[in-house]
């Protein structure tokens, strides 16, 4: 089944170490995202590519950057994880048409942040 | 002009009852409004979604009612089972900036 794949499903970091977590798609879909989600909160789009435009939400912080070097995967990086950087992280695809109409979101199942 | 306001924040059913989520948006850039169920631990999941050109749009037992002029629309969830039991986002998107608009959420429980 096409579908939107995040690895790994959780991952635990120290303070300050840098952390990769990654996404794949099969769906080949043209924009890629990333969400931050807190406990009880809906989530928070961070950034997203459309192709390989980058587009950075103004609120999101430097220490998060991004990597898209195929259509197929995309890579989030914390270079400095803090405490409250520890979050549930969803990626999502979406394809975007003629005209620019955008169509179904999907998302992946998520990788759940810990930082110790 | 981004927001989307949902209500109620939770919501206590009986099996086989019909569970109501409301959402209201500014907005009128907005021309997509998908629903997403989502469970605990899990990423969420589209449920159901419609363009303003349509007033209902029905899937199974869940069913969006979309009205433009008021700016408004709402999930109905018919004969709700406990297997419902999930936090529903509404969510909108306006073509210029690609991205979702998501609703606060609404913690749905469907006691048996």
């Amino acid at each position: 089944d096409a579908m939107v794949i995040q690895n790994p499903r959780y991952q635990v970091t120290q303070f300050g170490k840098p952390v990769t977590l990654s996404c794949s798609q099969t769906l080949n879909h043209n924009v890629m995202y990333w969400y931050q989600q807190k406990s009880s909160q809906a989530p928070k789009l961070l950034f997203h590519y459309y192709d390989k435009d980058f587009n950075n939400e103004a609120d999101t912080p430097d220490n998060f950057q991004s990597r898209r070097p195929n259509t197929s995967f995309c890579f989030l990086d914390i270079r400095s994880p803090g405490l409250g950087d520890a979050a549930m992280y969803l990626c999502a695809t979406s394809r975007v048409g003629v005209a620019g109409k955008v169509y179904e979101q999907y998302f992946g199942p998520g990788t759940r942040l810990t930082v110790t | 002009q981004q927001q989307v306001k949902q209500s109620p924040q939770s919501l206590i059913v009986q099996k086989g009852g019909i569970s109501i989520i409301n959402c209201a948006y500014e907005n009128t850039a907005f021309d997509y409004f998908p629903w997403y169920q989502q469970f605990p631990g899990k990423g969420p999941a589209l449920l159901i979604a419609i363009r303003p050109d349509v007033s209902e749009k029905k899937e199974g037992r869940f069913t969006i009612s979309f009205n433009k002029s008021a700016k408004q629309f709402s999930l109905h969830i018919m004969d709700s089972q406990p297997g419902d039991s999930a936090t529903y986002f509404c969510a909108s998107i306006d073509t210029g900036r690609r991205a979702l608009t998501f609703g606060s959420g609404t913690r749905l429980q469907v006691q048996p």
